[in-house]
């Protein structure tokens, strides 16, 4: 089964406010993490990664946090905008594997 | 740049008949490439990888095989499809060795 998942399914904010979405995994040989971002009827899109090596990273408006300590993964989305509006997923590289396992994901609603 | 196409966008096949999903990239050399499935509201579950002409990996057992003919280029195929077969079908490709993997916009295939 999939060892990566989500704490909440469905997140909604006020356009401009900041989000906060989680992920937990359970393999602690896990050394890479992605965020995708899906819109309806696409194709995830690559938002930003993070090795296991480092416990923050930062993109434009996004930030990924790394906790190994507690297996959890965190995106920040900053000052939101109606555009941001998707199901967004985590989703964990194992060792030198070339397999992405995917959690569930998480539906995130801007409102206006 | 890397461009990655899949077609046709969407597809309604009856029970029994044969399939085949075409994915090409284009701007890079070498790919690793995927085939995924997506259910409705769910992660993504890998079908198949390939490394290499030739070169596939099986994820799990199913009414699928795929095939890589030349490099960049992906096939997904069944013999007779079954209702079991529904669902988003997506195509990602991968530098060789590395991450992240880069995603098609997908083929929604609906059995009759």
């Amino acid at each position: 089964g999939e060892s990566v998942g989500l704490h909440l399914p469905t997140l909604s904010v006020q356009e401009g406010d900041n989000s906060i979405i989680n992920c937990a995994y359970s393999n602690s040989a896990s050394d890479y993490f992605i965020w995708y971002k899906q819109e309806s009827g696409k194709g995830p899109q690559f938002i930003i990664d993070i090795r296991s090596n480092m416990d923050k990273r930062q993109g434009q408006r996004v930030t990924v946090l790394l906790n190994k300590t507690v297996k959890h993964l965190s995106l920040q989305i900053a000052a939101t905008q109606p555009g941001d509006s998707a199901v967004y997923f985590c989703a964990e590289i194992i060792g030198g594997a070339q397999k992405l396992v995917f959690g569930q994901g998480t539906r995130l609603t801007i409102n206006p | 740049s890397q461009t990655i196409h899949q077609w046709p966008a969407t597809l309604v096949q009856p029970v029994g008949s044969p399939l085949s999903l075409e994915c090409t990239v284009e701007g890079t050399s070498n790919p690793n490439l995927y085939w995924y499935r997506q259910a409705a509201g769910r992660g993504l579950q890998l079908l198949f990888y390939s490394v290499g002409i030739g070169q596939i990996s099986s994820e799990v057992p199913q009414n699928l095989s795929a095939s890589r003919p030349q490099d960049r280029q992906f096939i997904l195929s069944s013999k007779k499809l079954l209702l079991s077969d529904s669902g988003f079908y997506l195509c990602a490709w991968s530098a060789r060795g590395a991450q992240p993997q880069h995603f098609g916009d997908g083929t929604r295939l609906s059995i009759l």
